[in-house]
C-alpha cells in the first residue's frame, strides 16, 4: 500500500530557514499537501502541489517536488517561534474518495 | 465564514460502548470525511460522505459508520467500542465544485475508552 515517511524531529534556530522532508511510495501520487498541526488543535492546510508541478511558492513557504525520487519538501523562510507545530505531509491519486494518506508528522522547533 | 466545527471536544466512554462523533462542514462545502489520530501518528482515513452516500473507504471494520445530512453536517458513529478506538477523531470538508481531496480539518473530538 501506500507509504509516507517524514524525519520525525527538526530543530532550527529563529530567523533561520527550515526544510521539512517527505517521500512517498505511490508513484500514482497526483496531489500532495502539506499540513500544520498546533498542540491540541486541528490540522491546518498550509500549501498543496500537483505532481505536474516542480515547486510552488506562497509567502514564506515554498515547495519542491521531484517526482522521479518521490520527494517533496517544505522550506519555511525566516522560522519564527508561532511556526513550532508538527507538519504533516499527505498524498493522494486524486479524486478524494481513497481519503489521503499522512506521514507521522516532523516535529519543528524553534531554538531562540 | 465559519469553518469546521466538531462536537463534542472531549468524550470518555467504556469499552463495549457506542458512541457518536459529530461534524458541521465549512459554509459552501458539501463533501465530509473522517480520519482518526492516534497519538504520535499521522491521521488515518476512516470513510468520506458526498451527497448523503458513502463514496469511499479506509481500512476499518463496520462498526464504524456514518451518516450525513441534507445540510451536509456528518456524524460519525463507533460501536462495540475497543481500547484501541482511544483517539483524536478529525473531520474533514471539502467545497462544492471543487476536488475533494483539497480538505479543511476542523478541531477534532478527542475520545478516550477506558
Amino acid at each position: 500500500g501506500e507509504d509516507v515517511e517524514q524525519s520525525l524531529f527538526l530543530s532550527v534556530r529563529e530567523g533561520d530557514s527550515s526544510v521539512i522532508n517527505c517521500t512517498y511510495t505511490d508513484s500514482s501520487s497526483t496531489y500532495l499537501y502539506w499540513y500544520k498541526q498546533e498542540p491540541g488543535a486541528g490540522l491546518q492546510l498550509l500549501t498543496y502541489i500537483f505532481s505536474n508541478m516542480d515547486m510552488k511558492q506562497d509567502q514564506r513557504l515554498t515547495v519542491l517536488l521531484n517526482k522521479k525520487d518521490k520527494h517533496l519538501s517544505l522550506r519555511i523562510a525566516d522560522t519564527q517561534t508561532g511556526d513550532s507545530a508538527i507538519y504533516f505531509c499527505a498524498e493522494t491519486e486524486g479524486g478524494g474518495a481513497d481519503g489521503l494518506t499522512f506521514g507521522k508528522g516532523t516535529h519543528l522547533i524553534i531554538q531562540p | 465564514e465559519t469553518g469546521v466545527t466538531q462536537s463534542p471536544t472531549h468524550l470518555i466512554k467504556t469499552r463495549g460502548q457506542q458512541v457518536t462523533l459529530r461534524c458541521s462542514s465549512q459554509s459552501g462545502h458539501n463533501t465530509v470525511s473522517w480520519y482518526q489520530q492516534a497519538l504520535g501518528q499521522g491521521p488515518q482515513f476512516i470513510f468520506q460522505y458526498y451527497r448523503e452516500e458513502e463514496n469511499g473507504r479506509g481500512n476499518f471494520p463496520p462498526r464504524f459508520s456514518g451518516l450525513q445530512f441534507p445540510n451536509y453536517s456528518s456524524e460519525l458513529n463507533v460501536n462495540a467500542l475497543e481500547l484501541d478506538d482511544s483517539a483524536l477523531y478529525l473531520c474533514a470538508s471539502s467545497p462544492m465544485g471543487g476536488r475533494t481531496d483539497t480538505q479543511y480539518f476542523g478541531p477534532g473530538t478527542r475520545l478516550t475508552v477506558l
